[in-house]
């Protein structure tokens, strides 16, 4: 079946920290992934996405590139603010026509002025 | 403004009572999901519909029941709530092809004394 295995947290860093997270899937042919993230006391929004392998998605200065051969969508942002603390979902949709996420288990990110 | 509403966003109830949360989108959106957030975190579907008179358990078992009447309502429901119940509940919906994203609900954080 479909899985997403995502880093660990929590993670804690400095303001202007350049911030990866990790994610990897197992899935069979070819889904598509996404980031979410959950800012305190509200739902899940959509954070970036990609299709198809190669894309890169991009969204507030955070990116991630869909890598088939490692099976990875690792979330990247250059310069981290105060305001990006949250926790950040990676999913995928197997694109089998059921359309239904698969989440990993969360990573909650804290950054400290 | 289109978007997906949740109510009530906070819920303190005592044992045995019947519940329904209760959510609504006016995006028009044929697919509608329910999800049960853990304090750790972790997202679990635990109902989803295609459409109006379509409802599916989700990939964790959950004494809730759901009904879809219309397009826009996706109410869930509890006959009987218990301390086990005790978690956040996450509304979301989608347009339904593969690789579009899912838009979600503020939630509703349940408590069963």
């Amino acid at each position: 079946g479909n899985s997403v295995t995502q880093m660990e947290g929590p993670v804690t860093l400095s303001e202007e920290a350049f911030l990866t997270i990790n994610c990897t899937y197992t899935a069979t042919g070819y889904p598509s992934l996404f980031w979410y993230v959950q800012y305190p006391g509200e739902g899940l929004q959509l954070l970036l996405k990609a299709t198809k392998a190669d894309d890169k998605g991009s969204n507030k200065g955070f990116e991630a590139t869909y890598r088939k051969e490692t099976t990875s969508f690792h979330l990247e942002k250059g310069s981290v603010q105060v305001s990006d603390s949250a926790v950040y979902f990676c999913a995928l949709d197997s694109n089998f026509g059921n359309e239904k996420l698969t989440f990993g288990t969360g990573t909650r990110l804290t950054i400290i002025p | 403004e289109a978007d997906i509403y949740q109510t009530p966003r906070y819920l303190v109830i005592g044992t045995g009572k019947k519940i329904t949360l209760e959510c609504s989108q006016t995006m028009g959106h044929d697919k509608m999901y329910w999800y049960q957030q853990d304090p750790g975190m972790e997202l679990h579907l635990i109902h989803y519909s295609y459409g109006v008179n379509s409802t599916e358990k989700g990939d964790l078992s959950s004494e809730s029941t759901v009904s879809r009447i219309r397009t826009e309502h996706f109410p869930l429901t509890l006959e009987s709530a218990r301390p086990s119940h005790t978690s956040q509940y996450l509304c979301a919906s989608s347009e339904g092809s593969s690789g579009n994203e899912q838009f979600f609900g503020p939630g509703t954080r349940l408590t069963v004394l």
